[in-house]
This record gives C-alpha cells, structure tokens and sequence, in this order.
C-alpha cells in the first residue's frame, strides 16, 4: 500500500529535549516536505526537500532542521523544542516538484504527528 | 502579502444537495490551485487541482473553479454524501515548490 508514515504519532516533551520526528514514504517520491497545522493558520510549509541531500527552507523554518539522506526518509528534527513548536505536524511526499508543469501534482500525507511542548 | 482566504469558515448542507466551498486568494501570479480534504484525525487528501490555464476541471462528483479576473477558487460537490463531511482546504502555488494554504471550511452534512 502506498503511504507515507510518520513517528511518533503522539509526543509530549519538554523545552529544550531534542527530538526527531521520522518520516517514511515508499512511491520513491522525490518531493518530501514537512507542514505544521495550526489553529487558523491552516497548514505552513516548514522545510522541503526536492531528492536526496537537496533541502530547502519553507515559510516557517525558524527552530527546525531536516536532513535528506535517503530517498524514502527526511526526518524532522527539532535541537531545542519551544512551547511554540506545540503543534501538529505532517510530512507529505509527491512524485516530482509541486506545480512543475505537471497536471496532478498530488501530495500523499502522513497520519500527523500531535507535538506538545511544555 | 500572499494570502489565501476563506469566505466562509463552515458550511452546513442537507444530504443529496450540491455543496460550493468558495476560497479568495491575493497572488494574481500563481499559477496552481489545489483542494485537500481532511477528515478529522487525519492527515489531508488530495481532491483536485487546476492550473491557471484552465478555468474548470471536473472530477469524480467534484468540480473545481477558478476565476483568475477576481482571484477566486470554488469547490463544487455535487449530491453531498455524509461521508464528504471535514474541513476542506484550498491552496495555491507561492513560489517554486511551495504551497500556501488557507486555515480551511468544516462542511457539515446533514441527513
């Protein structure tokens, strides 16, 4: 079945305890990217990630760091966690860049990841 | 700056109606339009999309409009089923690879 995974589904942890959230997607997608959701804010793009060791930063990066080093994996990592970080966030994955021409540039989404940060 | 709108935050239909979730938006460059579904728990799912050279595309009951004079995206489901009950995001393209979203419209269907 195609899909996107993520881990851990549910995280409560403390200000300044690093972290990462895993994210795993198995349609040899090139195009990883990860949002945080927020209420009335809708979802914000936080980093993206074109293919392997191609990254690059959305429109909320401020606090977070991703790497790329395998095509199915860009996990999210968070080095110093702030109660602002609190949020639940999704990674998604498409077959090539979004809006590239192409005509369905469909975004496959993770389940989400519930962070609380106290 | 850019920004994507929402005119109406939720929407209640009788089941069997046609429900249109409208969406204003600010950049007259983008050039790629989307609607997501989201079920509650969930992570969102793609419904359609349409690029700026086309004004209507049709998909399985959905329908998608874009008036690029007016910067406005519609959403049209036709016969609402309880099931197309969640919030109901649109977005567009605000940059090379990025998507902006709106904060969303909750359709509530009602039998």
């Amino acid at each position: 079945e195609a899909q996107v995974t993520q881990n851990p589904r549910y995280l409560i942890t403390v200000t300044g305890k690093k972290l990462t959230v895993t994210c795993s997607q198995n349609m040899n997608h090139e195009y990883m990217s990860w949002y945080r959701q927020d209420p009335g804010l809708g979802l914000r793009q936080i980093y993206y990630s074109m293919n392997v060791e191609v990254t690059d930063k959305g429109d909320v990066p401020e606090g977070y760091k991703v790497s790329r080093k395998e095509k199915r994996n860009f996990p999210l990592i968070l080095e110093s966690p702030s109660p602002n970080q609190t949020s639940l966030y999704f990674c998604a994955s498409t077959r090539g860049g979004l809006a590239g021409g192409m005509s369905n540039n469909e975004q496959f989404f993770g389940p989400g990841t519930r962070l609380t940060v106290l | 700056g850019e920004s994507v709108g929402l005119h109406l935050p939720t929407l209640s239909v009788q089941e069997g109606d046609n429900s249109i979730i409208n969406c204003a938006y600010s950049n007259s460059a983008s050039d790629y339009f989307i609607w997501y579904k989201q079920e509650s728990g969930k992570g969102p799912q793609f419904i359609i999309d349409i690029r700026s050279n086309m004004d209507k595309r049709q998909g399985q009951r959905v329908t998608v409009l874009l008036n690029k004079t007016v910067k406005h995206l519609s959403l049209q489901i036709a016969a609402t089923q309880p099931g197309d009950s969640a919030v109901y995001f649109c977005g567009f393209s605000g940059g090379y690879n990025k998507l902006i979203f709106g904060a969303g419209t909750r359709l509530a269907v009602h039998p």
